[in-house]
C-alpha cells in the first residue's frame, strides 16, 4: 500500500534552534517528492521537489535530503524563525498512467520566541 | 497575478443541503484538483482534471462530483451535504506534474 508517514507528529522548539522533520514513504514507483510549508488557514506553499537522482536540495534555511534506496526524506531548517512555525508536509509522487500523489499528516512545528 | 482563488472561505451547510465551491487560476495551468483536509490526515484528493474538458475520481470522489468549466476554472459540487463532509477544501493547480500551487482553501461545516 502506498504510505507517507511523517515524524514527529508535532515539535516545539526555540527560536534560533535547527531542527529536522523526517518522513517514510513506500510509495511505488517514484517519481518525485517535495516537501510543502503550511501555515494556519492557509493553503500549502512549495519548499523544494526532488527526484530520484537527487540527493539534497536547498531553499533558503530549508534543507531537504532524499534516500531513494531506504525511501526516506529529511527537511531540515537551520537558525529557526517564529515565523517557520507551520506545519510541514512530505508528498510523494508516483509514475503510474494516471495521477497518483500521497501526503504525509504533516509535522507540527511550533518556534517559541 | 492571483494564482489560485477560491469562493467561499467559510461556509455552513445543513445535512442535505447542496453547494458549489468556485476555484480559478490565472496561470495559464492545465491541471486542476480538488482535495480534502481533515484533521491529523494527510490531504487526499477527491477529483482532478488533467485537461480543459477532461475529470478523473481520485481517492475520495464518493457524495461529489466536479466541472471543468474552463481551463481557469473548476468547480466542485456536493449534491446533498453530509455531516462526514466537514472539513477544509483546497484546490490546486499545476502546469504538468510539476508543483502544485494551492488555493486558500474553504472551510465547511455540515450540521
Amino acid at each position: 500500500k502506498n504510505q507517507v508517514e511523517q515524524s514527529p507528529q508535532s515539535l516545539i522548539i526555540l527560536e534560533g534552534k535547527n531542527c529536522t522533520l523526517q518522513c517514510n514513504y513506500t510509495v511505488s514507483p517514484f517519481s518525485n517528492l517535495r516537501w510543502y510549508k503550511q501555515d494556519t488557514g492557509r493553503g500549502p506553499v512549495s519548499l523544494t521537489i526532488m527526484t530520484f537522482s537527487e540527493n539534497t536540495k536547498s531553499n533558503g534555511r530549508y534543507t531537504a535530503t532524499l534516500d531513494a534506496d531506504t525511501k526516506q526524506s529529511s527537511l531540515h531548517i537551520t537558525a529557526s524563525q517564529l515565523s517557520d512555525s507551520a506545519s510541514y508536509i512530505c508528498v510523494v509522487s508516483a509514475k503510474t498512467g494516471g495521477f497518483k500523489t500521497i501526503f504525509g499528516a504533516g509535522t507540527r512545528l511550533f518556534v517559541k520566541a | 497575478n492571483a494564482g489560485v482563488t477560491q469562493t467561499p472561505k467559510f461556509q455552513v451547510l445543513k445535512t442535505g443541503q447542496s453547494m458549489t465551491l468556485q476555484c480559478a487560476q490565472d496561470m495559464n495551468h492545465n491541471s486542476m484538483y480538488w482535495y480534502r483536509q481533515d484533521p491529523g490526515m494527510g490531504l487526499r484528493l477527491i477529483y482532478y482534471s488533467a485537461s480543459e474538458g477532461t475529470t478523473d475520481k481520485g481517492e475520495v470522489p464518493n457524495g461529489y462530483n466536479v466541472s471543468r468549466l474552463n481551463k481557469r476554472e473548476f468547480s466542485l459540487r456536493l449534491e446533498s451535504a453530509a455531516p462526514s463532509q466537514t472539513s477544509v477544501y483546497f484546490c490546486a493547480s499545476t502546469l504538468g506534474v510539476d508543483t502544485q500551487y494551492f488555493g486558500p482553501g474553504t472551510r465547511l461545516t455540515v450540521l
